[in-house]
């Protein structure tokens, strides 16, 4: 079945430093991939999204390719800051199956001052 | 403002109290879900529904039930709580159609405890 696997965590990173969370996923067919992000005692909201393969989702800096040769979507920011401390979730929609999304276990990301 | 809604925020309950935990949505969204969210295990889904009076199980549905009566309103009902059913949970809302790449909105979440 359909599958999302996201790299252990946590993540600490001190502020302004690179950052990259990786996500793979196993999928038939040309899967919707997405990040969402859940700050502290707060719901799920979309981080950024891509639909197609070579696609790149961009949002508050962040940035995530579709791979489809390496079935991959990784997250990367190129500074981060204290308030990009949260959890960060990698998701799938299958072809053709309306919103129904797969989660990856999500990553928590710290960054120091 | 665009939102869902879900109550109560907090619950404390002991085992087999039925209690239900409501979602609304002011999107005229056709798709809503239920989540529980648990540590080491991400998201996972409960129930879903792509729209009123259609309901399906999701990934982890045994002890819990959905009804869609209306388009706005998705509640959850745990007719016997146990312990395990101690969670963080989410309802979310999408429009249905498109590309597949619908965006679901959550709601604030609802932590549970079952005592």
């Amino acid at each position: 079945g359909d599958s999302v696997t996201q790299m252990e965590g946590p993540v600490t990173l001190s502020e302004e430093a690179f950052l990259t969370i990786n996500c793979t996923y196993t999928a038939t067919g040309y899967p919707s991939l997405f990040w969402y992000v859940q700050y502290p005692g707060e719901g799920l909201q979309l981080l950024l999204k891509a639909t197609k393969a070579d696609d790149k989702g961009s949002n508050k800096g962040f940035e995530a390719t579709y791979r489809k040769e390496t079935t991959s979507f990784h997250l990367e920011k190129g500074s981060v800051q204290v308030s990009d401390s949260a959890v960060y979730f990698c998701a799938l929609n299958p072809t053709g199956a309306n919103s129904k999304l797969t989660f990856g276990k999500g990553i928590t990301l710290s960054v120091r001052p | 403002e665009a939102q869902v809604t879900q109550n109560p925020r907090y619950l404390i309950t002991v085992t087999g109290k039925k209690l239900t935990v409501t979602c609304s949505q002011n999107m005229n969204h056709e798709y809503m879900s239920w989540y529980r969210q648990d540590p080491g295990l991400g998201l996972r889904q409960i129930y879903y529904s792509m729209n009123v009076e259609v309901t399906d199980k999701g990934d982890v549905p045994e002890g819990y039930k959905v009804s869609r009566k209306e388009k706005r309103n998705f509640p959850l009902i745990l007719e016997s709580p146990s312990p395990n059913q101690t969670s963080l949970y989410f309802c979310a809302s999408s429009f249905v159609g498109g590309s597949g790449a619908n965006v679901l909105t959550f709601g604030a979440g609802s932590r549970l405890t079952v005592l």
